[in-house]
């Protein structure tokens, strides 16, 4: 079965210290990887993708995520975490399954940044 | 990225009575639309798909005559809750994907429906 894993419930970095947050996937054939990030009663915001290429994503607010083929992974990081980052985090593969294109979320992430 | 509104943002009902939530493709034609359901410390999960001019297509346990969904034209569509129970109050998330990126869904603001 097509899944996303997200392994840790929540993740807490002190303000300045890098931070990741963990993605692995499940999908048949060649992936398309999202993450997005969810403030409090609000929808989500699209950080970035990976579609094919560079397997180090740039995207929105200075977080950067890595795909890695041999480890079904594709953890999302950032060198230097700010207080505002604090967010739930989700990531998401678009994936084909009974004869459409659907995303698979991640149960989520919720990132603590520390001041 | 896609600009998209939700409408109303949050409503509160009474238990019986149907509540309509639009969502509207701001800045570019929306060939499909999705609607999504979000439980409280849980992640999203996919209701419906719907596409422009074409019956929606519902997920597995989902049910099509409770959640009615219309997807009227290429910026529009509506998920109506008929006959709300305390039971559907949720967080309700729409997203869009196209006007030329296929591959991306960019999510509405959401709606939160309380059920009384």
């Amino acid at each position: 079965a097509q899944s996303v894993a997200q392994p840790e419930d929540q993740v807490n970095v002190a303000e300045g210290n890098p931070l990741t947050v963990k993605c692995t996937y499940s999908v048949s054939g060649n992936p398309y990887l999202f993450w997005y990030v969810q403030y409090p009663n609000r929808g989500l915001q699209f950080l970035l993708k990976y579609i094919t290429g560079d397997n180090l994503v740039k995207g929105s607010y200075g977080f950067e995520a890595e795909f890695n083929k041999s480890q079904t992974s594709f953890h999302l990081k950032k060198p230097s975490a700010l207080v505002s980052d604090s967010a739930l985090y989700f990531c998401a593969v678009r994936a084909f399954t009974s004869g459409t294109y659907k995303y698979i979320f991640g149960t989520g992430t919720r990132l603590k940044v520390l001041a | 990225g896609a600009v998209v509104s939700q409408h109303p943002s949050r409503v509160i009902c009474k238990s019986g009575t149907s509540v309509k939530i639009e969502c509207r493709s701001l800045d570019f034609q929306a060939t499909t639309m999705f609607w999504y359901r979000q439980f409280p410390k849980q992640s999203l999960m996919l209701m419906a798909t719907s596409n422009e001019g074409s019956k929606a297509t519902y997920e597995q346990g989902v049910e099509k005559d409770k959640f009615l969904i219309n997807h009227a034209s290429l910026t529009l569509s509506t998920l109506t809750v008929t006959s709300a129970h305390p039971e559907d109050s949720s967080f309700y998330i729409c997203a869009t994907e196209g006007g030329g990126v296929t591959d991306t869904q960019y999510f509405g603001p959401g709606t939160r429906l309380t059920v009384l």
